[in-house]
C-alpha cells in the first residue's frame, strides 16, 4: 500500500525558516517524481514544487523561487521541503505528493497519491 | 486569478448528471498538455479521479469521466450520489509558466 506520511510544520514568524518532511512506502520511490502542492485557507490547491527521480531537476512556482528548496533522499524514502523566508501568504496546507509521469516528460504528470496534509501558519 | 478557468459552483438532484468544465489556453490546454481531475474534500487528502484527459485510476467508478476538446476539458459525473458533493480540480501543465496548474476549483452542491 502506498503511503506518504508527512511531519513538520506549525507556526512560525514572517521571515522565519521551517522544513516539511515526507515519508515515502509502498513503492519504488527512486523511480517516481514527488511534489508538494499547497492550499490556503479559502482558496484552490496551487502546485508548489516538484523534483525529478534523482534529484537532478527541480522546479518551483515563481512565488516560491529563491525562498523554497525540495530535496530528496533515495536511499531513505524522504522528500523535504525547506522553507525560509516565510511569508503571511505562504500560510497553507501542505501536501506532498507522488508525481506519476509519462511520454518521458515532466510536462505529463499528474499527482496518485497524497499526504495527509500538515498546516504552515505564518504569522506574528 | 487561476491559468486554468473552472466554474466556482455547480448543483444537481440526486440521480442527475453535472459537468465541471475547465477552460484553459493556447500555452496548456491548447498546447496538448493532458488535463486531470481531483476530488477534494477541504482536510484531507485530494483524490485522483481522471489522468490523461479521460482514464479513471482504479476503484473509481465509472460515473465519473473526463474529456478534453481544444483549450478546454470537461469532467461528467452521473447518478449523482449525496457523497459526490464536494470541491473538484483541473489539472495541466503551462508552457508559458513552465510550471504545474490547478484550476480554482468547483463546489459540487447535491440538492
Amino acid at each position: 500500500e502506498v503511503q506518504l506520511v508527512q511531519s513538520g510544520g506549525g507556526l512560525v514568524q514572517p521571515g522565519g525558516s521551517l522544513r516539511l518532511s515526507c515519508a515515502a512506502s509502498g513503492f519504488t520511490f527512486s523511480s517516481y517524481w514527488m511534489s508538494w502542492v499547497r492550499q490556503a485557507p479559502g482558496k484552490g490547491l496551487e502546485w508548489v514544487a516538484n523534483i525529478e527521480q534523482d534529484g537532478s531537476e527541480k522546479y518551483y512556482v515563481d512565488s516560491v523561487k529563491g525562498r523554497f528548496t525540495i530535496s530528496r533522499d533515495n536511499a531513505k524514502h524522504s522528500l523535504s521541503l525547506q522553507m525560509n523566508s516565510l511569508r503571511a501568504e505562504d500560510t497553507a496546507v501542505y501536501y506532498c505528493a507522488r508525481s506519476s509521469c509519462y511520454y518521458g516528460s515532466g510536462s505529463y504528470c499528474y499527482f496518485d497519491y497524497w499526504g495527509q496534509g500538515t498546516l504552515v501558519t505564518v504569522s506574528s | 486569478q487561476s491559468v486554468l478557468t473552472q466554474p466556482p459552483s455547480v448543483s444537481g438532484a440526486p440521480g442527475q448528471r453535472v459537468t465541471i468544465s475547465c477552460t484553459g489556453s493556447s500555452s496548456n490546454i491548447g498546447a496538448g498538455y493532458d488535463v486531470h481531475w481531483y476530488q477534494h474534500l477541504p482536510g484531507t487528502a485530494p483524490k485522483l479521479l481522471i489522468y490523461g484527459n479521460s482514464n479513471r485510476p482504479s476503484g473509481v467508478p465509472d460515473r465519473f469521466s473526463g474529456s478534453k476538446s481544444g483549450t478546454s476539458a470537461s469532467l461528467a459525473i452521473t447518478g449523482l450520489q449525496a457523497e459526490d458533493e464536494t470541491d473538484y480540480y483541473c489539472q495541466s501543465y503551462d508552457s508559458s509558466l513552465s510550471g504545474w496548474v490547478f484550476g480554482g476549483g468547483t463546489k459540487l452542491t447535491v440538492l
